[in-house]
């Protein structure tokens, strides 16, 4: 049974470049997540899809940030143009909607942005 | 401001030491639950629990849920090198749909 896919698992960029991050959420679930990890803020979430709609994306840092998903099985982050502060994790993760359904995460992306 | 507070932030003991980290809020949680990460993987899910009171244990692991269902503990007897990693908890506040994660316990178990 696959997990969540992300990829790439590495990127590496100069600043002022597009980032897109991609990701597979495992078959039949219908809630998806994109969070970034680092440091200092611990795991933050961006935001939250539910069959396949934006339902929050409070926490996307700002509109250099964008979310998609075009269908139940693809997603993608896209970042434009890229900061050095965007260097981070971002992990996908995607779940059952429902009270206390637990959530499956990526390996993540590790993002450098030089 | 966190909704949920873990501690201790950072954590290093000898293997066969016992440990306790918790994960504390103000507000109300229809469940939480608890998932460890290790480096370069994602969170993996341990335990949810749902009722007030009620305590879960896996294997050398025993997690307890609040009675007011604002925090929760996670016990360790005779910690290991393999528990390792960072331990994080999250829940979903007053019935919202929308997850909150604590920044985490990173545990360091020395052989």
């Amino acid at each position: 049974d696959a997990g969540v896919i992300q990829s790439p698992r590495h990127e590496v960029t100069e600043m002022g470049q597009e980032v897109t991050l991609r990701c597979k959420p495992i078959s039949g679930h219908n809630s998806l997540f994109w969070y970034r990890q680092t440091m200092m803020r611990g795991l933050e979430l961006l935001i939250y899809f539910n069959n396949n709609v934006p339902i929050d994306d409070s926490g996307m840092p700002e509109d250099r940030f964008s979310a998609k998903m075009p269908n139940a099985s693809f997603s993608t982050l896209k970042i434009q143009p890229s900061e050095p502060r965007d260097s981070a994790v971002y992990f996908c993760a995607s779940s059952m909607t429902g009270g206390a359904q637990p959530q499956h995460f990526g390996d993540g992306t590790r993002l450098s942005i030089l | 401001t966190q909704l949920l507070e873990q501690s201790p932030q950072f954590l290093s003991i000898q293997e066969g030491e016992n440990l306790t980290v918790y994960c504390n809020s103000s507000s109300v949680f229809s469940s939480l639950q608890w998932y460890r990460q290790e480096p370069g993987e994602g969170p993996v899910l341990l335990v949810t629990v749902v009722t007030g009171g009620e305590v879960k244990k896996l294997k050398r692991l025993t997690f307890q849920f609040g009675d007011a269902r604002k925090d929760s503990s996670l016990h360790i007897t005779a910690a290991q090198p393999g528990d390792t990693g960072l331990y994080l908890c999250a829940g979903e506040p007053g019935g919202s749909y929308i997850p909150t994660f604590g920044r985490g316990t990173s545990l360091i178990v020395h052989p």
